[in-house]
């Protein structure tokens, strides 16, 4: 059964940082590239961040880029995003998710439950 | 504002059939595969449609989706109070060079 889970979440000032976590399993970390995507309280889906499969290529939205860092490790089979310079707007429920091969996904089969991140002073 | 465009709301009768739009450009929908989610209240995002009109293993046939140009329609037939949710399209916008999705329409199953 393929399982991820996301952690790493908090309340944070203005300015600060986080790093949020994915442990993947259930199926080959490492043929599947991956992707964040955040929905703020109420909102829609907004695509955040996305990693091929090997972490060669990497793809930002433009509202982070510039301030988050998608990274995985495939030994460990876990995704992480960097967030740096966060601002009250970055607030919303982080997902992991599970795209195609590479760093331009359309698709995403797999979800996870979603990690909250709180940007307030 | 989202760049995919979807109807704030939909509803139909139970039984009843309901259609979805999601109307975008020639660089996301026009030129790359269109999918489809179902987000259930207080749950994570569910893929319903894939590659503009396949469904994942495990998704009945009652869901469809069909492409044409640069809008793209999700369907669902036979609707069920358990249909009640908000679905959204997306897709990889190749001038953006970014994920991008539809804001969403909240479906009624009156």
């Amino acid at each position: 059964e393929v399982q991820l889970v996301e952690s790493g979440g908090g309340v944070v000032r203005p300015g600060g940082s986080l790093r949020l976590s994915c442990a993947a399993s259930g199926f080959t970390f490492d043929d599947y590239g991956m992707s964040w995507v955040r929905q703020a309280p109420g909102k829609g889906l907004e695509w955040v961040s996305a990693i091929n499969w090997s972490g060669g290529s990497t793809t930002y939205a433009g509202s982070v880029k510039g301030r988050f860092t998608i990274s995985r490790d495939n030994a460990k089979n876990s995704l992480y995003l960097q967030m740096n310079s966060l601002r009250v707007e970055d607030t919303a429920l982080y997902y992991c998710a599970r795209g195609d091969s590479g760093a331009s996904p359309d698709r995403f089969d797999y979800w996870g439950q979603g990690t909250p991140v709180t940007v307030s002073s | 504002q989202s760049v995919l465009t979807q109807p704030p709301s939909v509803s139909a009768a139970p039984g009843q059939k309901v259609t979805i739009s999601c109307s975008g450009s020639s660089s996301n929908i026009g030129n790359n595969y269109v999918s489809w989610y179902q987000q259930l209240p207080g749950t994570a995002p569910k893929l319903l449609i894939y590659d503009n009109y396949k469904r994942p293993s495990g998704i009945p046939d009652r869901f469809s989706g069909s492409k044409s140009g640069t809008s793209a329609t999700l369907g669902i037939t036979g609707l069920q109070t358990g249909d009640e949710a908000d679905y959204y399209c997306g897709t990889w916008d190749s001038s953006l060079s970014a994920g991008v999705f539809g804001g969403g329409t909240k479906l009624t199953v009156l």
